[in-house]
């Protein structure tokens, strides 16, 4: 199993410009989340999502969207990036609410490191 | 709010010394807790778990970590630190709701030193 994988692991931004960050994960995991994670601050949850078709803000969800059209995917995308988003950002998955709280530890991809110039 | 806090930006400590790693929590109600950790350039790693019972967990690595509800604290400990221990860590908190949204401490970088 390839567990949480993350596309791309590096891009460079100009202000303004678009684009879609995927993760994917294999283990059939009911929930998804997105994080961003900035010097001094941990990760901040951006959106998540606790089955197909569903998605929630989280702390921190201005200036992005997300899609989960299907269960493996969530899609996190940037319509107009500023220098703000300049992060790196972690994709998480969990079992939900099947797996119960007990056995509910988040999986995480290897990160997106992205600047916006 | 919830909140995590965790006091310190770094610690330090020579191999074979024993480790601790501070994080104190504010949230309402019973809380469930984690330890994470991630090593350069990667993704977070689950460590260990308090979700109710007894108050001393254990996990990966050696690690453990105490539950002491009325100090509202969940400090990470290692009798024996590893120069491979070096990394950042989190501790994180969720409340019992259907979302298991995590709540992230700033994280404190472990250096162990030879």
């Amino acid at each position: 199993n390839a567990g949480v994988t993350q596309t791309p692991k590096f891009r460079v931004l100009k202000t303004g410009q678009s684009m879609t960050l995927l993760c994917a994960q294999d283990m059939n995991h009911e929930y998804m989340y997105w994080y961003r994670q900035d010097p001094g601050m941990g990760l901040r949850l951006i959106h998540y999502s606790v089955g197909e078709g569903t998605t929630a803000k989280g702390e921190v969800p201005d200036g992005y969207n997300v899609s989960r059209l299907k269960k493996q995917n969530f899609l996190l995308g940037l319509e107009s990036a500023a220098p703000s988003q300049t992060s790196v950002y972690f994709c998480a998955s969990s079992p939900g609410l099947a797996g119960g709280l007990r056995n509910n530890e988040q999986f995480f991809g290897p990160g997106t490191r992205l600047t916006v110039l | 709010a919830q909140s995590v806090a965790q006091p310190e930006d770094q610690v330090n400590v020579a191999e074979g010394n024993p480790l601790t790693v501070k994080c104190t929590y504010s949230v309402s109600g019973n809380p469930y807790l984690f330890w994470y950790v991630q090593y350069p350039n990667r993704g977070l790693q689950f460590l260990l778990k308090y979700i109710t019972g007894d108050n001393l967990v254990k996990g990966s690595y050696g690690f453990e970590a105490e539950f002491n509800k009325s100090q509202t604290s969940f400090h990470l400990k290692k009798p024996s630190a590893l120069v491979s221990d070096s990394a950042l860590y989190f501790c994180a908190v969720t409340k019992r709701d259907s979302s298991y949204k995590l709540i992230f401490g700033s994280g404190t970088r472990l250096l162990v030193r030879p």
